[in-house]
C-alpha cells in the first residue's frame, strides 16, 4: 500500500534555528496537509495546499511557517525560527479527494 | 465550526472483552466523521469513516462505528480487543462541503491488559 513518507524521523534543533521538515505524499494525491500533535495533546490543522498554494491556515500557521511543494514530489514545511514550543509531533497528510487522508509516520521535532 | 469530544482520556480493559470509545460533535453543517488509531511511535491510520449511507460503518481490526445523528455521536465499538489494540484513538469530524480539513478530539488511549 502507498505510503506517505516523512524524514527525519527526529530532529533537534537550537532555539531561534530554521528547520525544514520533509514529506514525499502519495504520487496521486492533490491535497496536502500539515499538522502537528504537542506531547498529550490533540492532533491540530497546521495548513493545507492544493494546485501549489495555501487553501487553507489555521491560526497557528503564522509568519515564522511556510511551505512548499518546490519539484512536485516534496512537500515541505519550514519553521523559520525555531521557539521551544514548537516541540511537537509533525504530520503530513495527503488525499486524492477532500476526505480519508493518509498520513505520514511523523517528524519529533524537538527544541532546545 | 465543529468540535470533537472525546469522553474518555483512557479506557483500560482486559483482552477479549468489548470494548467502546466515545465520541461526540457539534457542527452548524453536515459532516462527515472518522475514526482514527496511532500505534506507539507511528503516525495517524484510518481506521474508518462516515461519509453517507448506513449508519453503521465497518473499519478495519474488527472495529465499527455508528452514526447517531440525534445524539450527534460517532462510538467506537470492537466485541473483542487483542493486546495489539493497545493505541491512541482519535475521532475526528469534518464539513461535508467547503475546505473538509477535519477537527481531531484529543484522543482515547485504549490500554488492552492480558
Amino acid at each position: 500500500e502507498p505510503e506517505v513518507t516523512q524524514t527525519p524521523s527526529h530532529q533537534v534543533t537550537q532555539m531561534g534555528q530554521e528547520v525544514i521538515l520533509r514529506c514525499v505524499p502519495i504520487s496521486n494525491h492533490l491535497y496536502f496537509y500539515w499538522y502537528r500533535q504537542i506531547l498529550g495533546q490533540k492532533v491540530e490543522f497546521l495548513v493545507s495546499f492544493y494546485n501549489n498554494e495555501i487553501s487553507e491556515k489555521s491560526e497557528i500557521f503564522d509568519d515564522q511557517f511556510s511551505v512548499e511543494r518546490p519539484d512536485g514530489s516534496n512537500f515541505t514545511l519550514k519553521i523559520r525560527s525555531t521557539k521551544l514550543e514548537d516541540s511537537a509531533m509533525y504530520f503530513c497528510a495527503g488525499s486524492l479527494a477532500n476526505y480519508g487522508y493518509t498520513f505520514g509516520s511523523g517528524t519529533r521535532l524537538t527544541v532546545v | 465550526a465543529q468540535s470533537v469530544t472525546q469522553l474518555d482520556s483512557q479506557v483500560p480493559v482486559f483482552e477479549e472483552a468489548p470494548v467502546e470509545l466515545r465520541c461526540n460533535y457539534s457542527s452548524s453543517v453536515s459532516v462527515y466523521l472518522f475514526w482514527y488509531v496511532q500505534y506507539p511511535n507511528q503516525g495517524l491510520q484510518l481506521l474508518l469513516k462516515y461519509l453517507s449511507g448506513s449508519t453503521l460503518v465497518k473499519g478495519i481490526n474488527g472495529f465499527e462505528a455508528e452514526f447517531n445523528k440525534s445524539q450527534t455521536s460517532f462510538h467506537l465499538r470492537k466485541p473483542s480487543v487483542h493486546i495489539s489494540d493497545t493505541a491512541e484513538y482519535f475521532c475526528a469530524v469534518s464539513p461535508s462541503g467547503g475546505s473538509y480539513i477535519p477537527t481531531f478530539g484529543r484522543g482515547t488511549s485504549l490500554i488492552v491488559h492480558p
